[in-house]
């Protein structure tokens, strides 16, 4: 069974930064050819798509909302995702998630695999 | 992008009733839609993917139905655990990968 457990969130200023992680359980990024990604949910707001990394190749797709202020990578030796974000605002404060994609080899991605989550608080 | 509309907002039913939801695309998604549910303090579940294929362990009182622009999850009798939010998603025209705004089953 994958396990996701993500980590970093916190409280941060506006114009700050902040780098979340998510370790991987009962999955090996060398080993898979799964694209991962993070997903965020405002305070009782819905879901939206922030990032993706895929499998093997290391392209990165980003929503519109935070291109430029954020960079999403993966460390295949520790089964770890990253998002490094920057240019913190206020509206970035969410709950983020990441997500696994549930088929190899594409990023037109359903998640089947998600984390509990962490929560970035962007205030003064 | 695809903007995906979820309707009802919310939907109030009693244990045992017929919940269903619709999910508009902006735009044809083809079949590559999927449903998921959430529950307060928690991740969201992959229930539906493809339209109408239910992921690994998902009860058979949820399907998936449409093509196209318009899409349907319809939970044949609900459960206590079913009342919940539930998304759907597309992940035919990207980036970016969208959700629709959720729709809430509530208890009557």
């Amino acid at each position: 069974e994958v396990q996701l457990l993500e980590s970093g969130g916190g409280l941060v200023q506006p114009g700050g930064s902040l780098r979340l992680a998510c370790a991987a359980s009962g999955l090996s990024f060398s080993s898979t050819n799964y694209a991962m990604a993070w997903v965020r949910q405002a305070p009782g707001k819905g879901l939206e798509w922030v990032s993706i990394i895929t499998g093997r190749t290391d392209r990165t797709y980003y929503a519109d909302s935070m291109t430029g202020r954020l960079t999403i990578s993966r460390d295949n030796s520790k089964d770890t995702l990253y998002l490094q974000m920057s240019s913190l605002r206020a509206e970035d404060t969410a709950i983020y998630y990441c997500a696994k994609c549930s088929l190899t080899g594409t990023t037109r991605c359903n998640f089947d695999s998600w984390g509990q989550g962490t929560l970035v608080t962007v205030s003064s | 992008e695809v903007v995906l509309t979820q309707s009802p907002a919310t939907l109030t039913l009693s244990p045992g009733e017929r919940a269903t939801l619709s999910c508009r695309a902006s735009q044809s998604v083809g079949s590559y839609l999927a449903w998921y549910q959430q529950k307060p303090g928690q991740a969201p579940r992959l229930l539906i993917y493809d339209v109408s294929n239910r992921a690994t362990g998902i009860p058979a009182r949820f399907s998936g139905s449409g093509s196209g622009t318009d899409f349907t999850l319809t939970i044949s009798s609900l459960e206590p655990e079913d009342f919940a939010v539930y998304y759907c998603q597309q992940r035919s025209n990207w980036p970016p990968l969208t959700f629709g705004g959720g729709t809430k089953v509530e208890i009557k």
